[in-house]
C-alpha cells in the first residue's frame, strides 16, 4: 500500500521560502508522477506542478518563477520549493502519486497534507 | 488554462438518492477527466480517472461518463459515508485543473 506524508515547517515568514518533502514508503519513485497540490482554508484545489521519474518537471505557470521540485530517490523523498511567499500561499500542501507514462498525472494517492501559514 | 466548471455547486439529498454532478470543460480534455472525494479535514480520495475507471477499491455506485467537453459523475443509492464535497481535474492539458467543487448535503 503506497503511503505518502508530507513534513515541514508549519509556519513561514513573508518573502521567506517554503520548503516541504514528501516521504514515499510502499513505492518506489521511479516511473511515477509525482504532483504537489495545495488548497487554501475553505476553498478549491490547485495543481503546483509535478515531477515525472526521469526529471522532468511542469509548474503551473501562475507559481511558475517561484517553484522548484526535485526528487531524492536514495530517500524515496520528493520535495518541493516555494520562494518569496505571501499570506495568499497559505495552505493545506498535498503530495501525491499520478499513474504512470501510460495512465497520466492525475493523483491515485494523496498524503494527508500538511498545513503550512505564511505569517510573520 | 483550461477553465473546469461543476455543477451544481452544492446540491442536498437524501439517503438513498441518486446523484448526478456535471463537469464542463472550456475546452475538449479527451478522457483525461478523474473525479475525486473530500471529506471536511480529509484528503481528497480518487474515485475515478480517464473519465470512466473506477479506481481500485472504490464501489461500484460511483461512476463516470463523459468525453471531449462534458463529463458526469453519478452516485447510485446515497448512504451517509457520501455526504462530502467532489472535484474533477482535467489532466490533459497543463496547468492541471480543477473545477470548483460540488458539496453534496444531507437534506
Amino acid at each position: 500500500q503506497v503511503q505518502l506524508r508530507e513534513s515541514g515547517p508549519g509556519l513561514v515568514k513573508p518573502s521567506e521560502t517554503l520548503s516541504l518533502t514528501c516521504t514515499v514508503s510502499g513505492d518506489s519513485i521511479s516511473g511515477y508522477y509525482w504532483n504537489w497540490i495545495r488548497q487554501p482554508p475553505g476553498k478549491g484545489l490547485e495543481w503546483i506542478g509535478y515531477y515525472f521519474h526521469n526529471g522532468y518537471t511542469i509548474y503551473n505557470p501562475s507559481l511558475k518563477s517561484r517553484v522548484t521540485m526535485s526528487v531524492d530517490t536514495s530517500k524515496n523523498q520528493f520535495s518541493l520549493t516555494l520562494t518569496s511567499v505571501t499570506a495568499a500561499d497559505t495552505a493545506v500542501y498535498y503530495c501525491t502519486r499520478g499513474g504512470n507514462a501510460i495512465v497520466g498525472a492525475t493523483p491515485f494517492y494523496w498524503g494527508q497534507g500538511a498545513l503550512v501559514s505564511v505569517s510573520s | 488554462d483550461i477553465q473546469m466548471s461543476q455543477s451544481p455547486s452544492s446540491l442536498s439529498a437524501s439517503v438513498g438518492d441518486r446523484v448526478t454532478i456535471t463537469c464542463r470543460a472550456s475546452q475538449g480534455v479527451s478522457n483525461y477527466l478523474a473525479w475525486f472525494q473530500q471529506k471536511p479535514g480529509e484528503a481528497p480520495k480518487s474515485l475515478i480517472y480517464a473519465a470512466s475507471s473506477l479506481q481500485s477499491g472504490v464501489p461500484s455506485k460511483f461512476s463516470g461518463s463523459g468525453s471531449g467537453t462534458d463529463f458526469t459523475l453519478t452516485i447510485s443509492r446515497l448512504q451517509p459515508e457520501d455526504f462530502a464535497t467532489y472535484y474533477c481535474l482535467q489532466y490533459n492539458s497543463y496547468p492541471l485543473t480543477f473545477g470548483g467543487g460540488t458539496k453534496v448535503e444531507i437534506k
